[in-house]
């Protein structure tokens, strides 16, 4: 399974763009990147999924490079109701999942 | 999206008893379902995995016995605490996976359990 590694934590503020990178840099071949939103006391929530080149959605933006080691969370103007933990997954079917620390976005006014 | 329903949300029990957990995939059939458990400002740790109408795989270091898990439909899995313990209490998650070309996890809203 690929190892993911992102930021503990990052502070933005209201209104800005946040971008969170995770670097994986054993991906194999059939893996796809998928980001999740994690807020206290709540099950995860699917944000975003891609494989290769950018992938956009009502949410956010997934960029990944050609090598695909690593991959950035894209969040186009923040609130502070983005305040949550992000995780970023790497893997394909039939694989357990493995949760890393992800990242603690805590949004300002 | 696909929705996945954990109940309860919330339990309190005394200590030697047992808690079962539902969770249910409710508009997609999930051969996988996946159990988690996090504590407080910590990620999720995968506890298991069970597979439609066979035995869970439980991660190292997960009693079997003492968590029972059971995926008797598509749609169906459950986890019991047994003989819960106050160092069982934690935030349980349920996530249940839908293959559409590529792999989704759709999660519960997660159980807290609090052991007295």
């Amino acid at each position: 399974l690929a190892k993911t590694t992102q930021p503990i934590s990052m502070d933005s503020y209201e209104g800005q763009e946040v971008n969170i990178t995770c670097s994986h840099n054993n991906i194999a071949t059939n893996d796809y990147i998928t980001w999740y939103q994690q807020f206290p006391s709540q099950g995860p929530r699917f944000i975003i999924q891609g494989y290769k080149t950018k992938v956009t959605n009502e949410v956010a933006s997934l960029f990944i490079p050609a090598d695909r080691k690593s991959s950035t969370l894209s969040l186009p103007r923040v609130s502070l109701s983005d305040t949550a933990v992000y995780y970023c997954l790497v893997g394909t079917y039939g694989q357990n999942f493995v949760f890393g620390p992800g990242t603690r976005l805590s949004v300002l006014p | 999206g696909a929705v996945v329903s954990q109940h309860p949300s919330r339990v309190i029990c005394k200590s030697g008893t047992s808690v079962k957990i539902e969770c249910r995939s409710l508009d997609f059939q999930a051969t996988t379902m996946f159990w988690y458990r996090q504590f407080p400002k910590k990620s999720l740790m995968l506890m298991a995995t069970s597979n439609e109408g066979s035995k869970a795989t439980y991660e190292q270091g997960v009693e079997k016995d003492k968590f029972l898990i059971n995926h008797a439909s598509l749609t169906l899995s459950t986890l019991t605490v047994t003989s819960a313990h106050p160092e069982d209490s934690s935030f349980y998650i349920c996530s249940a996976s839908l293959r559409t070309g590529n792999e989704k996890l759709f999660f519960g809203s997660g159980t807290q359990l609090s052991v007295l």
